[in-house]
């Protein structure tokens, strides 16, 4: 098992542009989350999918950010446009319904310059 | 959701045991209560939990106090491989929170050889 995917590792862009964040979750798990962790707030919690849907996405800064869950192998995190205040690390994890924990991918680090 | 108070860090010696407190007096009936630790440039990765009882695997031991508002994880021969940050958290696998971690500022244990 290669654990939960995510791709870039690290992505540099300037202001502006449109960004990408890419996540391929463990077969079998039907829950996943994107996280964006700074150092000045922690980890935040930005949306929750259930079986592909979206069920929570409260913690979604504004609408230039968007998530999308086409099948239960791909989910992706769009930013547009980037700003620099958007920089930090952004992690995806998945997990089996009310199982035993969240298994996080490596992260993909993000500048806005 | 139910808050954790952890200290903001602490320090141990190799190989010696070390206690990492967690205070959740606010705790509910159904709210499980989540170790996870993120070592430096990775993502968060999942410890142990545990409801009621006392729990152990591999990795640690989680102790619950019989009122259930503070718990204690204790690794049992710190490593330097240890030395990251230590979250505690409470997971309502009811209604609408849907089971979603919500991560504090944990405590960063450093482990000296």
């Amino acid at each position: 098992d290669a654990g939960v995917i995510q791709s870039p590792r690290h992505e540099v862009t300037e202001m502006g542009q449109e960004v990408t964040l890419r996540c391929k979750p463990i077969s079998g798990h039907n829950s996943l989350f994107w996280y964006r962790q700074t150092m000045m707030r922690g980890l935040e919690l930005l949306i929750y999918f259930n079986n592909n849907v979206p069920i929570d996405d409260s913690g979604m800064p504004e609408d230039r950010f968007s998530a999308k869950m086409p099948n239960a192998s791909f989910s992706t995190l769009k930013i547009q446009p980037s700003e620099p205040r958007d920089s930090a690390v952004y992690f995806c994890a998945s997990s089996l319904e009310w199982a035993n924990g969240y298994t996080f991918g490596s992260g993909t680090r993000l500048t806005v310059v | 959701d139910a808050k954790t108070t952890q200290p903001n860090s602490m320090e141990s010696n190799e190989e010696e045991p070390v206690h990492l407190p967690c205070n959740h007096s606010t705790i509910s009936g159904t709210d499980y209560i989540h170790w996870y630790r993120q070592l430096p440039s990775q993502g968060p990765e999942y410890v142990i939990h545990g409801l009621t009882s006392n729990v152990n695997n591999r990795m640690a031991s989680l102790a619950i106090a019989e009122d259930r508002k503070s718990s204690t994880l204790i690794l049992h021969r710190a490593t330097l491989r240890d030395a990251a940050v230590y979250y505690c958290i409470l997971r309502d696998l009811r209604g609408t929170s849907y089971g979603k971690l919500t991560f504090g500022q944990g405590t960063i244990l450093t482990v000296h050889p």
